[in-house]
This record gives C-alpha cells, sequence and structure tokens, in this order.
C-alpha cells in the first residue's frame, strides 16, 4: 500500500469554524490531490499540488484553500465551513510525469459540519 | 474536457454469476483509463490502467478490461462473482494522455447476491 495518511480521520465541527486537513505521504510522488466524494457526485478534484508551494485549482476549489510547504505534507483549510462542506475527503498521490498516471488514496477523512 | 459515463448507478448480480460494469469516455486522443474498486469506509484502490499497450488488461481479483477505441468503451467484467466483490466501483480517464488530472465518473455500486 503507499504511504499515505490523513488526519484527522473523523471531525465533527460547527459553521462558521476553520478546519484544516492533512494528508502526509512518504513515497516522496510530486503530485498530491484533495478530492471530495458525496453521494452522486463521484470524486470531485478541489486542488492539487505539483510541487513545493506549487498548487492549482480543481472543479470545486470555491471555500477552499491549500498548502503545501514540504513534498511530504498537503494541507487543505475550509477557512469558514458550511454545511454544504460535510464531505467524506479524500488526498492522493501520484508519479505522473514519471510514466505512471495512475493515483493512490489515502484512507478519507469524514467531516460533518453541523 | 474529458468525461466518464458509468451506465448503471447500481448493479446487482448472483454469486458465480459474470459481472459486467460500463465505462464509456468522451476523448479526442488516446486516453489512460483505469478502474478504481472502494469498500466501504476505504480509499480507492487501483484495480487496473490502461495505457496504450495491450487493450486487454488484466487487474487484481481476477477483475478485467477491454479498451475499445470505436466505441469509447473500457468496460470492466470477471467471470464468476465472489460476494467479497461487493464495493463501490469508478472508471477514470486522464484529462488528456498523460495528464496529471483524472476525470472519475460517478460510480456504479455492485451488489452480490447469495
Amino acid at each position: 500500500d503507499a504511504g499515505i495518511t490523513q488526519s484527522p480521520r473523523h471531525k465533527v465541527t460547527e459553521t462558521g469554524t476553520p478546519v484544516t486537513l492533512r494528508c502526509h505521504q512518504t513515497e516522496n510522488h510530486r503530485y498530491m490531490y484533495w478530492y471530495r466524494q458525496d453521494p452522486g457526485h463521484g470524486l470531485r478534484l478541489i486542488h492539487y499540488s505539483y510541487g513545493v508551494k506549487d498548487t492549482d485549482k480543481g472543479e470545486v476549489s470555491d471555500g477552499y484553500s491549500v498548502s503545501r510547504s514540504k513534498t511530504e505534507d498537503f494541507l487543505l483549510t475550509l477557512e469558514s465551513a458550511t454545511s454544504s462542506q460535510t464531505s467524506v475527503y479524500f488526498c492522493a498521490i501520484s508519479d505522473a510525469g514519471t510514466g505512471s498516471y495512475e493515483q493512490y488514496f489515502g484512507p478519507g477523512t469524514r467531516l460533518t459540519v453541523t | 474536457a474529458q468525461s466518464v459515463t458509468q451506465l448503471g448507478s447500481h448493479v446487482s448480480v448472483s454469486e458465480g454469476a459474470l459481472v459486467l460494469l460500463r465505462c464509456n469516455y468522451s476523448s479526442s486522443v488516446p486516453p489512460y483509463l483505469f478502474w478504481y474498486v472502494q469498500y466501504p469506509n476505504q480509499g480507492l484502490q487501483l484495480l487496473l490502467k490502461y495505457t496504450s499497450a495491450a487493450t486487454l488488461v488484466k487487474g487484481i481479483n481476477g477483475f478485467e478490461a477491454e479498451f475499445k477505441k470505436s466505441e469509447t468503451s473500457f468496460h470492466l467484467t470477471k467471470p464468476s462473482a465472489h460476494m467479497s466483490d461487493a464495493a463501490e466501483y469508478f472508471c477514470a480517464v486522464s484529462e488528456w494522455g498523460g495528464s496529471e488530472k483524472l476525470v472519475f465518473g460517478k460510480g456504479t455500486k455492485l451488489t452480490v447476491n447469495p
């Protein structure tokens, strides 16, 4: 299994509070991604990173920000959580560009915003 | 932009029966294609991938998929379903051949009846 951990695994928070989710990898892969999974929508890309301090938006980036100060860590921040951000969040990593374009996923973080 | 269509959000088969999960993509260039499986409360696990080599791709757990360019399809099959195959399956395509971003279908939930 790819070495990807996510923390916390579960979180309940109140509307309007800031929340940070962490993804940590031990594979030294260049690319890291944050997705959210909602019933009927599959996986939707929030943000991704192609190197330290290099990030770009995905299809559902509004209300989210990210940071990557080290190769191994990719943080997702909800500046002011809303109920619509209740979801399961997955981190993924990829070595795209070396001939391997598949992504490997972490175990997920279940976030509930009340 | 690429899109992926998975026909049937739910598929039910009997144990020992053929499993067929359908995936069609939109692309004007040969894509890279992937199937992932997600067991309850877990992350996504790579089942198999097509990256322009053999059109019939074998994956883990007895699954295989055939790339058919003329039909823009990449259907997943398994000759004989097992109870342990019950899970949600996602088809994914690279945005373009060799892209670092994947576009996922909405998923097909497979139920295996005894």
